[in-house]
């Protein structure tokens, strides 16, 4: 069965410090990975999608970056974090091609 | 105005009422997501449809292409049920857009 792990669940970083979420998916090869962001009492945002190693796609000009070295490890990083960088944060992976979407447990980031 | 609008934006009802959960889109869409978010932050995908309607247990999700327009329904609701709910459209070249999600609170 395919999981996906996302970590760490809770991260406090003062501003100006460097980010790296790590998201990993176990039992499929080649996924369309996704990363989400929450912001408090608002809906989810699409960061960054990638359909294979080395494939990013920014849907919004900002303070991060993404980057797949590897087919099932998607990483998302900062190198100077902001206030306005806390938020919730979500990595999800689907097959291509029409299919569902799976979501990592997320991790809450607050930028102090 | 946004490209996917979900009504309403919070919901409470009684354990046991029927609950409808609207969804409204602007654009082309090749499929729609239902989500669920739970308290802890969590989301699980409920159902992906293009056409017509999919239930499972409780659940029922239906969509109308050309009235761009989808609903999710909850019958028999218990507290457990207790959520964000989220619609999001896939548009044509794979991007996904997510409606602002609506919060059910089923009460005991």
């Amino acid at each position: 069965s395919q999981t996906i792990h996302q970590w760490p669940a809770t991260l406090v970083q003062p501003v100006g410090s460097p980010l790296s979420l790590e998201c990993t998916v176990e039992g499929t090869s080649n996924p369309n990975l996704y990363w989400y962001r929450q912001a408090a009492g608002r809906g989810l945002q699409l960061l960054f999608y990638s359909v294979g190693i080395g494939q990013i796609s920014s849907e919004v000009p900002q303070n991060l970056s993404a980057s797949r070295p590897q087919d099932r490890q998607f990483i998302l990083s900062s190198k100077k974090l902001l206030l306005s960088d806390s938020g919730f944060y979500l990595c999800a992976w689907e097959r291509t091609g029409l299919s569902t979407l799976h979501f990592g447990n997320g991790t809450r980031l607050t930028v102090t | 105005k946004n490209e996917v609008e979900q009504s309403p934006q919070n919901l409470t009802a009684q354990e046991g009422e029927f609950i409808t959960i609207n969804c409204s889109y602007s654009v082309g869409i090749s499929a729609l997501h239902w989500l669920q978010q739970h308290p802890g932050g969590g989301i699980v995908s409920l159902f992906m449809l293009s056409s017509g309607k999919k239930k499972h247990g409780r659940l029922i999700a239906t969509i109308n292409i050309q009235e761009k327009h989808s609903s999710l329904h909850i019958t028999a609701s218990h507290p457990r049920d207790s959520a964000v709910y989220i619609c999001a459209v896939r548009e044509y070249g794979n991007k996904l857009v997510f409606g602002a999600g609506t919060i059910l609170r089923v009460k005991s």
